[in-house]
């Protein structure tokens, strides 16, 4: 199917577990984004990628491992886990920006939902 | 850096009213984009409606249309003749120098029969 899939949708963990979200998309889009989201803090981004081999901190990324070896895949890992990384976690995709100058929007997956005991 | 007020935390509005969604920003980029984007109970991000810095005209979707206002840093969103579907949260985002988005913290929107 095209589009773009998260797996698994629902993750329990234990502390201190090393736990791996993963997210493959099908536009063959330059840009993937994970973010986190938290009760009254919206949306927040971790990392994100610009192509294979490419990826840079957003604002949350302490505690997060992430690779991007195919343009497909852009899985996030998280080391050691904590209970404060419980969230819903959503993976992202966009386009470069056009020759026009506009920004294109990003397409979400379905999101994660992780719970670390 | 780049930051997004939603001051709404919650509205409750008659269905078929017109609804208008709040969003100030601060950036000091000079080109950007502001998005607005809505999850559903089933928790999925659906684009709305998207709206360049150096666009002239307002952004319209269908029933969606984005009052953007430079100057004021201002970028509501309206919903004309609102649905019970229309029931969700709403977030307002922007994009500017940096890859990613910055989202403001959401409005829950709850269209009433």
């Amino acid at each position: 199917d095209a589009g773009i899939t998260q797996s698994p949708r629902y993750k329990i963990t234990e502390t201190g577990r090393q736990v791996t979200l993963m997210c493959h998309q099908t536009w063959s889009h330059s840009y993937m984004f994970w973010y986190r989201q938290d009760l009254g803090h919206g949306l927040r981004l971790i990392y994100y990628s610009a192509a294979a081999d490419i990826t840079d901190k957003g604002e949350v990324p302490d505690g997060y491992v992430v690779s991007r070896s195919k343009t497909e895949n852009f899985p996030l890992t998280l080391e050691s886990a904590t209970r404060s990384q419980t969230s819903v976690y959503f993976c992202a995709s966009r386009d470069i920006v056009d020759t026009s100058g506009r920004i294109y929007e990003q397409y979400f997956g379905p999101g994660t939902r992780l719970t670390v005991t | 850096a780049q930051k997004i007020t939603q001051t709404q935390p919650g509205m409750f509005v008659q269905e078929k009213e017109a609804v208008t969604l709040d969003c100030t920003y601060d950036t000091s980029d000079q080109s950007y984009g502001l998005f607005w984007y809505k999850q559903p109970s089933s928790g999925e991000m659906i684009f709305l409606i998207y709206q360049g810095s150096y666009d002239e005209q307002n952004a319209t979707e269908g029933r969606y249309s984005l009052n953007f206002q430079k100057a004021r840093k201002s970028a509501n969103l309206v919903i004309s003749a609102s649905q019970l579907g229309d029931s969700a949260m709403y977030f307002c985002a922007m994009r500017g120098g940096a890859d990613g988005l910055t989202f403001g913290k959401g409005t829950h929107l709850i269209i009433q029969p």
